[in-house]
């Protein structure tokens, strides 16, 4: 099992409506969750932490964390074009120095 | 101020050379991680640095991958020997803690071993 999985999929959503993605990390001592986005070509960036449970919202975006479940989630509210690009989830793992593992990334796409 | 830089941006070299690739962190970040990304892979840690010191080198895939941090700032990530297998998107992050502080990346290195 791998310690953070995520589909791969495309995700396709229309342009406007709520995409999903989805992420389950095996560690559940896991303290610190993220969330990056990566356009190709160019290196993660940001769009997200969340460490307790429950849900964070920035924006047009939304993270969930469910600790029990070793759930988080990303919820991006009226989706743009601008928004198709890779989305990493990365987990800090208990007990460590803070590296982060990551996922294999969904891709997302967002037809107008 | 500014972000995370890395230098240089691309570079290709033959089976068998040395690289030197070098990050510039954020001002005042005390931790620096390596990580490396493959075509059609994840992120792969290589090396944490807290200052100068690299208290986590477990993800260094070989012997022939070392890394050094010098004045609590620039580090350098050098690989002896290059293999084709080693062409991938070097990425330097910083934070301005360790312990699952958020990591800010640099642009990446890419790397082509012919």
């Amino acid at each position: 099992q791998k310690e953070v999985e995520q589909n791969s999929g495309p995700l396709s959503v229309p342009e406007g409506a709520i995409a999903s993605l989805n992420c389950t990390y095996s560690d559940r001592g896991s303290q610190s969750f993220f969330w990056y986005r990566q356009y190709s070509g160019k290196s993660p960036e940001l769009i997200m932490f969340i460490y307790s449970n429950g849900d964070k919202e920035d924006g047009r975006f939304t993270a969930q964390l469910n600790k029990a479940s070793q759930y988080v989630s990303l919820l991006i509210r009226d989706s743009q074009p601008s928004d198709s690009a890779t989305y990493l989830c990365a987990v800090n793992l208990s007990g460590n120095t803070g590296k982060l593992i990551f996922g294999q990334g969904t891709t997302l796409q967002v037809k107008p | 101020g500014a972000g995370v830089s890395q230098s240089p941006s691309n570079k290709v070299t033959e089976k068998g050379k040395d690289v030197e690739l070098r990050c510039d962190p954020i001002s005042g970040h005390t931790a620096l991680y390596w990580y490396r990304q493959s075509l059609g892979q994840g992120l792969e840690f290589l090396i944490y640095f807290q200052g100068n010191s690299a208290p986590d080198k477990s993800g260094l895939p070989s012997d022939r991958f070392s890394a050094e941090r010098t004045g609590g700032s620039v580090s350098t990530l050098t690989i002896q020997r290059t293999q084709q297998e080693d062409s991938a998107v070097y990425l330097c992050a910083s934070s301005s803690r360790s312990g699952g502080d958020t990591q800010y990346f640099g642009p990446g290195t890419r790397l082509t071993v012919l």
